[in-house]
């Protein structure tokens, strides 16, 4: 089946440094990937659309200079939380869709950051 | 966004079938339906998705209504296993695709 990795599973990292977070679709090419991020207890909160070659599209709200996107192949996104803090710890999930249109997403297994 | 209303909670017993509801009356004519759960600590794992038409697939079966105002996510026989938060969502028809935006989902427990 169709599997996405993502790393890495866990990071902790103090206040105002950066952290890059990869996801990779390792047996399919992946035209588009989508970043969410969970806070405990809620839903999944959608960030931010990836398009392979192009700009990410991001949902109203978050801030495109804060969550750097960048898809440069089809099997690999990355989001980078630059000068984070503490209100930036939180689950974050990459997903990607295998095919076009309306086919199911495949995610990634999270990643949970903690800024001290 | 079309939104999906789901009950907070459920519970079921092991090897009994689960029907897990999921209204969508402002569906339009192009969303499909799809259904993820997760489990703690880790991603969304896909379950079913359709559009008009009841799917089946070695997971679950979905039941969508006639006018396709709501739909029904059926466990057959439920397991410790399928113990997670169970999301219905309606895909937004994008140029590029769709994307899909979570409710609060079902949690449920299964007994054994």
């Amino acid at each position: 089946g169709a599997v996405v990795s993502q790393h890495p599973s866990r990071v902790i990292c103090k206040s105002g440094t950066s952290v890059k977070i990869e996801c990779r679709s390792l047996d399919f090419q992946a035209t588009t990937m989508f970043w969410y991020r969970q806070f405990p207890k809620q839903s999944l909160m959608l960030m931010a659309t990836s398009n392979e070659g192009s700009k990410a599209t991001y949902e109203q709200g978050v801030e495109k200079d804060k969550f750097l996107i960048n898809h440069a192949s089809l099997t690999l996104s990355t989001l980078t939380v630059t000068s984070a803090h503490p209100e930036d710890s939180s689950f974050y999930i990459c997903s990607a869709r295998r095919g076009r249109g309306d086919s199911p997403l495949h995610f990634g297994n999270g990643t949970r950051l903690t800024v001290t | 966004d079309a939104k999906t209303t789901q009950p907070n909670s459920m519970e079921s017993n092991e090897e009994e079938p689960v029907h897990l509801p999921c209204n969508h009356s402002t569906i339009s004519g192009t969303d499909y339906i799809h259904w993820y759960r997760q489990l703690p600590s880790q991603g969304p794992e896909y379950v079913i998705h359709g559009l008009t038409s009841n799917v089946n697939n070695r997971m679950a079966s979905l039941a969508i209504a006639e006018d396709r105002k709501s739909s029904t996510l059926i466990l057959h026989r439920a397991t410790l296993r399928d113990a997670a938060v169970y999301y219905c969502i309606l895909s937004v028809r994008e140029t590029s695709g769709s994307r899909l935006t979570f409710g609060e989902g079902t949690q449920l427990t299964v007994n054994p």
